[in-house]
């Protein structure tokens, strides 16, 4: 069975130093993997896709995240955190078969908290 | 650019009313549509899902159902509410061959 898993509730960083939010999957074929942040009362903001090639994607406010087929993870980080950075992250997964209404399997969410 | 709009963006409505919640797309032509619920602030359900001008799938069997009357309008509706189907209502789009989705603002429900 598809499924996403992050494995923390709740992350909490100083600002200035390098955070990382956690993600694992299981799909039975090509992953393709995705995070979206939230912030309060807002819909979701999609900060980047991994899909094929190199393993290291860059996002959006400098997010990066890396895949790992091995550890079949795909981990968030970020160089330097920033107070703005406090939001509700998300990590999706689709199954990378064919088909354009492939659902997306959510995670249930990791909230970031940057204290400064 | 494209531009998906929600509404209400908040709602308080008594149990056992009717439910019509609405979200249109601008600036793309067939996108497949989503109807998302977010309970507790937390995770995401996936309720229906349309690749198409009245095609409709349903994840969740409940008291919800959806239409896609135009080719970019996804309206959520209910006959009778109920307390549990309290929570925040996300439509989001991704173009036919495209990966990631995109969110509208989303509606706060509270039924009382």
């Amino acid at each position: 069975a598809q499924s996403v898993a992050q494995p923390e509730d709740q992350v909490n960083v100083a600002e200035g130093n390098p955070l990382t939010v956690k993600c694992t999957y299981s799909v039975s074929g090509n992953p393709y993997l995705f995070w979206y942040v939230q912030y309060p009362n807002r819909g979701l903001q999609f900060l980047l896709k991994y899909i094929t090639g190199d393993n290291l994607v860059k996002g959006s406010y400098g997010f990066e995240a890396e895949f790992n087929k091995s550890q079949t993870s795909f981990h968030l980080k970020k160089p330097s955190a920033l107070v703005s950075d406090s939001a509700l992250y998300f990590c999706a997964v689709r199954d990378g078969k064919a088909g354009n209404n492939r659902k997306l399997i959510w995670g249930l969410g990791t909230s970031l908290a940057v204290n400064p | 650019s494209q531009t998906i709009h929600q509404w209400p963006a908040t709602l308080v409505q008594p149990v056992g009313s009717p439910l019509s919640l609405e979200c249109t797309v601008e600036g793309t032509s067939n996108p497949n549509l989503y109807w998302y619920r977010q309970a507790a602030g937390r995770g995401l359900q996936l309720l229906f899902y349309s690749v198409g001008i009245g095609q409709i799938s349903s994840e969740v069997p409940q008291n919800l159902s959806a239409s896609r009357p135009q080719d970019r309008q996804f309206i959520l509706s209910s006959k009778k509410l109920l307390l549990s189907d309290s929570g925040f209502y996300l439509c989001a789009w991704k173009t036919g061959g495209g990966y990631e989705q995109y969110f509208g603002p989303g509606t706060r429900l509270t039924v009382t």
